[in-house]
């Protein structure tokens, strides 16, 4: 079956340090998406793919970047990590038409001690 | 700006009691509006699209509907293991294929 993965599950970092949270999935999705996930904001999105090379901002992009190489890996990567980014990660992906549902994956949960 | 507003934020209902969550929302057009339920540790998980007033659609004890300005999700005689945060979102067309997120309602529902 189809699926979408995060790695890791869990990660502790220390402030300043940068760290990359990995996306894989097997659905042959064109679009991708990173969302965060804060208790009383909901779902944010911080990034997002069309396609190979193509990459966009969302609302809340300062402090990340990703690049999309190949279909199906969209890795985040916090360069330098802050404790205003303790949160839960999730990745995401849908067809390329427009009206469809996205898949989610399980999810990262990132410490910035 | 879109905006999407879920409520309640919390539900507490005894097994069997139905009841509604409700989710409005403020956008310059409609793409689709999107369901989706989430327990806890999880990625959320999909339910339903719905794409213009007046439509419906139904799993199990689940009935979301739709209207010009918000969404209902119905749950008749919930069981305990419809516990889950409840999320919906939407699809706009300023917003191409992205999704924008309410804050969810958090139901728990006794035995």
């Amino acid at each position: 079956d189809a699926e979408i993965t995060q790695s890791p599950r869990h990660k502790i970092t220390e402030t300043g340090r940068q760290v990359t949270l990995a996306c894989h999935q097997t659905w042959n999705h064109n679009n991708m998406f990173w969302y965060r996930q804060d208790l009383g904001h909901g779902l944010r999105l911080i990034h997002y793919s069309y396609g190979v090379h193509d990459t966009n901002k969302g609302e809340v992009s300062d402090g990340y970047s990703v690049s999309r190489s190949n279909t199906e890996d969209l890795p985040l990567t916090l360069e330098s990590a802050a404790s205003s980014q303790t949160s839960v990660y999730f990745c995401a992906s849908s067809e390329e038409t427009v009206n469809t549902e996205a898949f989610f994956g399980q999810g990262t949960r990132l410490t910035v001690v | 700006e879109d905006q999407v507003t879920q409520s309640p934020e919390a539900l507490r209902l005894q097994e069997g009691e139905s009841s509604s969550l409700n989710c409005s929302y403020t956008v310059s057009g409609l793409r689709g509006l999107f369901w989706y339920r989430q327990d806890p540790g999880k990625g959320p998980e999909f339910l339903f699209t719905l794409y213009s007033a007046g439509e419906e659609k139904e799993k199990e004890r689940l009935k979301a509907t739709l209207t010009k300005k918000e969404s209902f999700l119905h749950i008749t005689a919930p069981k305990p293991e419809d516990s889950a945060t409840y999320l919906c979102a939407v699809q706009t067309p300023g917003s191409a294929r992205q999704l924008t997120f309410g804050s969810g309602t958090q139901l728990t529902v006794l035995p």
